[in-house]
């Protein structure tokens, strides 16, 4: 089945600098790659997503990369506010009969004053 | 629109009792989803529905989990007997089935075994 990694496992930056957290797939099959923001007891929610049809989708500060050739993809978020710090998970995903979403482990992001 | 709702949000229960978790999804998405996400992990997903259909359930730890949508809406899971490890956040998720892909997540069900 599917198996997801993702790195590194914390990040802290100063504000304002750029972040990026890397994660990868086992299963070239998949075609869908969300990425969730979980903020302390509260529940993951969407902040981008990439279809195995695109290489690059933006979204204001936030963009993502997709490489299929090498099964990897990357989550970049540009001039980092302390509201940013959270805990990222990345997902990969395969549309069949709904879908069957495979998480990464997380990156605790800590965005310094 | 209304999110996914889950009750409770909060338990604690001794080891060998049960508990049970309930979930209504976003109206009109047919598919729902419970993760069990153990503190520092990613979600992991324990059993996915269509409508009432089993999708998916193969790290559903059957010898004491169980899950049920019996009218294609709300769904309960049911942990009987608990263990320690089973302390963890209960996420249930919902999404269409119509290629719109996102999964939107309840707030969780925080269940501690002691």
């Amino acid at each position: 089945g599917e198996n997801v990694e993702q790195h590194p496992s914390t990040l802290s930056v100063q504000e304002g600098d750029s972040a990026v957290i890397k994660c990868t797939y086992s299963d070239s099959a998949s075609n869908y790659f969300p990425w969730y923001k979980q903020e302390l007891g509260k529940r993951p929610q969407l902040i981008i997503d990439i279809r195995s049809n695109v290489g690059e989708k933006k979204d204001q500060r936030i963009a993502v990369t997709l490489n299929k050739t090498a099964k990897h993809f990357s989550l970049h978020i540009t001039e980092t506010q302390p509201e940013d710090s959270a805990v990222y998970f990345c997902a990969a995903s395969i549309y069949n009969y709904g879908q069957n979403f495979v998480f990464g482990p997380g990156t605790r992001l800590s965005v310094l004053p | 629109e209304a999110g996914v709702a889950q009750s409770p949000r909060y338990k604690i229960i001794e080891k060998r009792q049960s508990v049970a978790f309930w979930c209504n999804p976003i109206s009109g998405h047919a598919t729902l989803y419970w993760y069990q996400q153990i503190l520092g992990q990613g979600p992991k997903l324990l059993i996915q529905f269509q409508n009432n259909g089993v999708v998916d359930d193969s790290q559903l730890p059957k010898d004491r989990f169980s899950a049920e949508r019996l009218k294609g809406v709300d769904s309960t899971l049911k942990i009987q007997p608990a263990k320690l490890e089973d302390s963890a956040v209960y996420l249930c998720a919902s999404s269409f089935t119509d290629g719109r892909n996102t999964i939107y997540f309840g707030e969780g069900s925080w269940l501690t075994v002691v």
